[in-house]
Parts: C-alpha cells; structure tokens; sequence
C-alpha cells in the first residue's frame, strides 16, 4: 500500500483567512478524495481530485470555497477558503486503490477561531 | 430517509473478551459494506470489505457478518486486546454507478486490562 502523507498536520487560524493543505502519496495513484470529519459528524466525502481537470464536488460544497489541486498522480491539494468556525474539522485525502477499499493519510486537525 | 447507524455509546469489555459492534442501515441498497479503525487523531485504517452476496467474512480475530434482510452488519473481535482500543467505522457503497461509500458515526471501543 502506498504511504500518505498530509501537511500541516494541525493548524489553528483566524476567521476570513485560508488555509491550503497539501496530500502526497509516494506512488502514482487514479483516484484521490478529500474528506471531512467535523466534531461529532460522520466522514463526509468533499471531492474527487481529478489530475489534470477540476474537481468533481459532492453536494453542498463548491469549488469557490474548497479549491482543489491536483498537478501530477502523486499530489493535491485542498484549500479551506474564508474560514469560519464552522470549518473546524479534520480534512483528510484518501487514496481510492482498487476503487473499493479508500487509504487515508494522517489528516489535518484545523481550529478556526 | 436513508440512516446508516452504529452503537452511540461507548463499548466496555474485558481483555480476552468478544467484541461486537453493528451497523444498521436503511434505505440503502449496499453492494457491499466495509470496516474501518480510527485511532484519535490518525485517518481510518481498513479493516474488511464484505459484498452483498456473503455472509460472513474473517480475518484473523475479526469477524465480519451482514444481513441483507435485518440491513445490519456486526463486526466482530474475538479474544480482545488492549490495542484493539479505537473507534471503529461501517461505511457502506449503495448499489450503482456511483459507489460513493456512506460513513456511519463510529463506534468508541475501550478494551480493559
């Protein structure tokens, strides 16, 4: 399996700012997704990173304020735009391997104050 | 309306007891189901992948079982551990095109010495 890698791995921001978080993976991989997991909430899939194409969001979130990144087979990136407390969370990417089993990476712990 | 469901409240055993943690769902047609462990502040590890045609499914101490007609899932983990201490995911993919999986909340699992 491939190792996942997420920076930061925690970060503490001020409301209106944003924050971009960046995925890498040590192998070229198809299929990569950003989630969430807000306090008490179950994991929620953002969007696909597409390489090469925009990203495909799932519903009720768009691009203006999650744009995604996704330059080669080995790396993305998420931004967390405009922050508010409400977008506290853990983003995490995730690695689709063999299209059923997803692969996480560490995940970033983000307080927006 | 659809519900994926786990254990709210925390599970409590003793070393070298038997685990069991279900998953419910409703108004999901899965194609197959899957079991995820998630230590605080890591992303989820995958665990098992049951399809919608088995029954039952094993991996060293871990046991997967799902029941197309109760619409639940148990998950399994004989002669328990202090490590196996975590909280533990079902996330299921419904039938079709898009096989996004659908995350339940989690179940906390405390294994005492």
């Amino acid at each position: 399996s491939a190792v996942i890698s997420q920076k930061p791995s925690r970060d503490i921001c001020q409301r209106g700012t944003s924050l971009t978080i960046q995925c890498q993976v040590d192998s070229q991989v198809t299929m990569m997704f950003w989630y969430r997991q807000q306090p008490g909430q179950s994991l929620t899939l953002i969007a696909t990173a597409n390489q090469g194409s925009e990203a495909t969001y799932e519903s009720g979130f768009v691009i203006d304020k999650f744009p995604i990144s996704r330059p080669n087979l080995t790396f993305s990136t998420l931004t967390v735009s405009n922050m508010s407390p409400e977008d506290s969370s853990i983003y995490l990417c995730s690695l689709g391997w063999g299209k059923e089993t997803q692969y996480f990476g560490p995940g970033t712990r983000l307080l927006v104050l | 309306s659809q519900k994926i469901e786990q254990n709210s409240e925390a599970l409590n055993i003793q070393e070298g007891k038997t685990a069991t943690l279900t998953c419910n769902y409703t108004n999901y047609s899965p194609a197959y189901l899957q079991w995820y462990r998630q230590d605080p502040g890591r992303g989820p590890v995958f665990l098992l992948l049951i399809r919608e045609n088995e029954k039952e499914k094993r991996k060293e101490r871990l046991k997967v079982t799902f029941d197309t007609t109760l619409k639940q899932s148990l998950f399994h983990i004989t002669a328990s551990q202090p490590a196996d201490s975590a909280t533990y995911l079902c996330a299921l993919a419904n039938a079709g095109n898009n096989r996004k999986l659908i995350w339940g909340l989690g179940t906390s699992l405390a294994v005492n010495p």
